[in-house]
């Protein structure tokens, strides 16, 4: 497809379970962001790759959170031993070049832990 | 450290004409991006501004003064579907992330 394309768009986890959030983003875009937005919120950074390289995860909340982007293109964000404090929107964004630019946004996965 | 300020809710009437501001905080600037975000979708790109002044596109303009840290985004002749929340965004001091506001919930009453 044209846009960034995010799946699953609905996840229900019970507290301790693993999931795994898949990102495909625009062809050819070099960089990958994962923000996670809790509701009334702005985005919040998570991770960022170049290619298939990451160069910043300073955002990433605890070490339960895990991302990985090993052929430069599609991306997934694993979160181990959820907690409900997990509970948010995680997008997924793709920009052209290295320069912060205009971001392409998906749609998000919605992860509710219970 | 970095900071972004903006209404957290505003309420307009369709037709008329409503300012949203924000304010920012950083060590080095990069320029002042506007998103737009309906609920439950993906935030869209509005406008970007290195430059002080004022940039229109349409319905929407966006202002930029570098010397106050201050930006605001115009939108005009509203309509409902501009219900949506507003992100002021900029560049992650030393990195290459946006940094985003809370966003400002716009209501479009008719």
């Amino acid at each position: 497809g044209a846009g960034v394309s995010q799946s699953p768009r609905y996840k229900v986890a019970k507290r301790g379970q693993d999931v795994a959030l898949r990102c495909d983003p625009i062809s050819g875009h070099v960089s990958l962001f994962w923000y996670q937005q809790a509701l009334g919120q702005g985005p919040e950074f998570l991770t960022y790759f170049q290619n298939e390289a990451q160069l910043d995860k300073s955002g990433l909340p605890s070490d339960r959170f895990f991302a990985e982007r090993p052929e430069g293109s599609v991306s997934t964000l694993k979160i181990q031993r959820t907690q409900q404090e997990d509970s948010a929107v995680y997008l997924c964004a793709s920009s052209l070049d290295t320069n912060t630019g205009e971001l392409f946004f998906g749609e998000g996965s919605r992860l509710t832990v219970l | 450290g970095q900071n972004i300020d903006q209404p957290t809710e505003m309420t307009a009437t369709e037709g008329a004409i409503v300012q949203i501001n924000c304010t920012y905080q950083t060590s080095g600037f990069n320029g002042l991006f506007w998103y737009q975000q309906h609920a439950g979708e993906a935030p869209t790109f509005l406008s970007y501004n290195v430059l002080d002044g004022l940039e229109e596109k349409g319905r929407f303009s966006s202002f930029l003064s570098r010397s106050k840290g201050y930006s605001y985004l115009l939108l005009k002749e509203l309509q409902m579907k501009d219900s949506a929340s507003y992100l002021c965004a900029a560049p992650q001091t030393g990195a290459n992330n946006l940094f985003f506001g809370t966003g400002t919930r716009l209501t479009v009453i008719p």
